[in-house]
């Protein structure tokens, strides 16, 4: 178990909906990334958040959107849902971005898998 | 930009064979390199990591080494087992103006027999 959670686990909608994934990080961690896992793109990054502000954005479609909230759980948005964004979302969290490190290690939830019919 | 590229799967092998499974990257700079795995219905976990050139990342008998010259991080094992059936990915660090994002390759399904 990593501390990250998700929900909900699986969701499945109609095109054209709206849904909401939700992040809660590790305790004490200030950052949290989503990422999209489908079978033709891979795992790809699509944003980052860190204490409430975005940080930085991969490829995520203007269709999508996120936040971050003040007790750092954050939400991902996604709406005028289409076929082709049936994959599973992970979030992942860890303490900070970078800052004189090497690196920091992101620790990933279990997902969110969604299907649009 | 940066990018991984790993050897396609699936990939099936025998208890205690050997496994490799290879990675390459490319990217600007010197970029900390990861192993994920993802067991069936669960989130990514860090396998090992390596930080700078000539680093051996290691966990659970996985081995990986940082390779500047070939730009490689292959992944090792010399006597798998059911248990590390998963699919595994290899991933980069992309750290841009204080940002750090992971870059992964495709990923690569191993399947251990008994």
């Amino acid at each position: 178990d990593s501390g990250v959670t998700q929900t909900p686990k699986h969701l499945i909608t109609a095109t054209g909906q709206r849904v909401t994934l939700r992040c809660s990080p590790r305790s004490g961690d200030l950052s949290v990334y989503w990422y999209q896992q489908s079978l033709d793109q891979g795992l790809q990054f699509l944003i980052q958040y860190y204490n409430g502000e975005e940080r930085a954005k991969g490829n995520i479609l203007e269709r999508f959107s996120a936040q971050q909230f003040p007790d750092l759980h954050s939400e991902l948005n996604l709406s005028s849902l289409e076929l082709g964004d049936s994959a599973l979302y992970f979030c992942a969290s860890s303490v900070a971005p970078l800052s004189g490190r090497l690196y920091n290690e992101q620790f990933f939830g279990p997902g969110t898998r969604l299907t649009v019919l | 930009g940066n990018s991984v590229t790993q050897m396609e799967g699936p990939v099936t092998l025998s208890e205690e064979a050997f496994l490799t499974i290879n990675c390459t990257y490319t990217a600007t700079g010197y970029p900390s390199l990861f192993w994920y795995v993802q067991y069936p219905g669960e989130g990514l976990q860090l396998l090992l990591k390596a930080t700078k050139a000539d680093d051996k990342g290691s966990n659970k008998g996985f081995e990986a080494t940082y390779r500047k010259e070939t730009t490689s991080f292959h992944l090792e094992k010399g006597s798998v087992q059911v248990s590390d059936s998963a699919v595994y990915f290899c991933a980069l660090s992309d750290i841009q103006g204080g940002s750090e994002k992971l870059v992964f390759g495709k990923g690569t399904k191993l399947t251990v027999n008994p």
